[in-house]
């Protein structure tokens, strides 16, 4: 059974600094996404990686994808509160199903 | 307007009745998905909705309990049988295929906010 695994769960962060989320997962899988969701709002999809080594920059929020480590990383750089959301990575599985991690609730302090 | 559009947004429901989410996309697209997401949890797949026939549901969903239609490329409904407090949840239509615009993301409706009483 494939796992995805987030940490931390929850972070207070002050603005202007920088912080990483993790996202592990158990196994191999054709695609990686990063999503953003607002208290009572769905989804957004912020990032799709599609292979190793992937990087890709948005704002101030940068996500990479290492398939042999199994790690996704989801960097926030000089962070604001507009970042303030809960975060998910969810790996992509046969059939083009989606296992979500746990959700990474960021709180960006002034 | 909306990628995929979901009705309806919210509801308020009687313990032992149904309700069926509309999930409606604005192109055709091969896959169509329902997740489950209970409060301050993350997404769980329901099942997969298949054009034409049976879902395909994931451990632990039933179809007595969630039955699933989608009779087009389009559009998919999803529902909540004979409800108990523990069904309330937000209840997210999702949606990938071909075409430029979902051909490499899933994307998500709005959710159903379903609260059982």
């Amino acid at each position: 059974e494939l796992k995805v695994e987030q940490n931390p769960l929850f972070l207070s962060m002050q603005e202007g600094k920088n912080y990483t989320i993790y996202c592990n997962y158990s196994t191999t899988s054709d695609r990686l996404y990063w999503y953003r969701q607002d208290p009572g709002k769905s989804l957004e999809s912020l990032f799709v990686l599609l292979s190793n080594g992937a990087v890709k920059q948005e704002g101030r929020l940068m996500a990479s994808l290492d398939t042999k480590a199994r790690l996704s990383t989801l960097h926030i750089t000089a962070a604001v509160h507009d970042l303030s959301a809960t975060y998910f990575c969810a790996v992509e599985t046969s059939g083009s199903r989606l296992t979500f991690g746990e959700g990474t609730q960021l709180t960006v302090n002034p | 307007s909306a990628v995929i559009s979901q009705k309806p947004s919210r509801d308020i429901c009687q313990r032992g009745t149904s309700l069926t989410i509309q999930c409606q996309v604005d192109s055709q697209v091969t896959m169509m998905f329902w997740y489950r997401q209970q409060p301050g949890q993350s997404l769980t797949l329901i099942a997969t909705a298949n054009q034409g026939s049976e879902a395909t549901y994931e451990s632990g969903f039933v179809i007595d309990k969630f039955p699933i239609s989608r009779p087009n490329l389009t559009f998919s409904t999803l529902t909540v049988s004979n409800m108990s407090p523990e069904d309330s949840s937000i209840y997210l239509c999702s949606a990938e295929g071909p075409g430029a615009r979902f051909r490499t993301e899933a994307f998500f409706g709005q959710g159903t906010r379903l609260t059982v009483v």
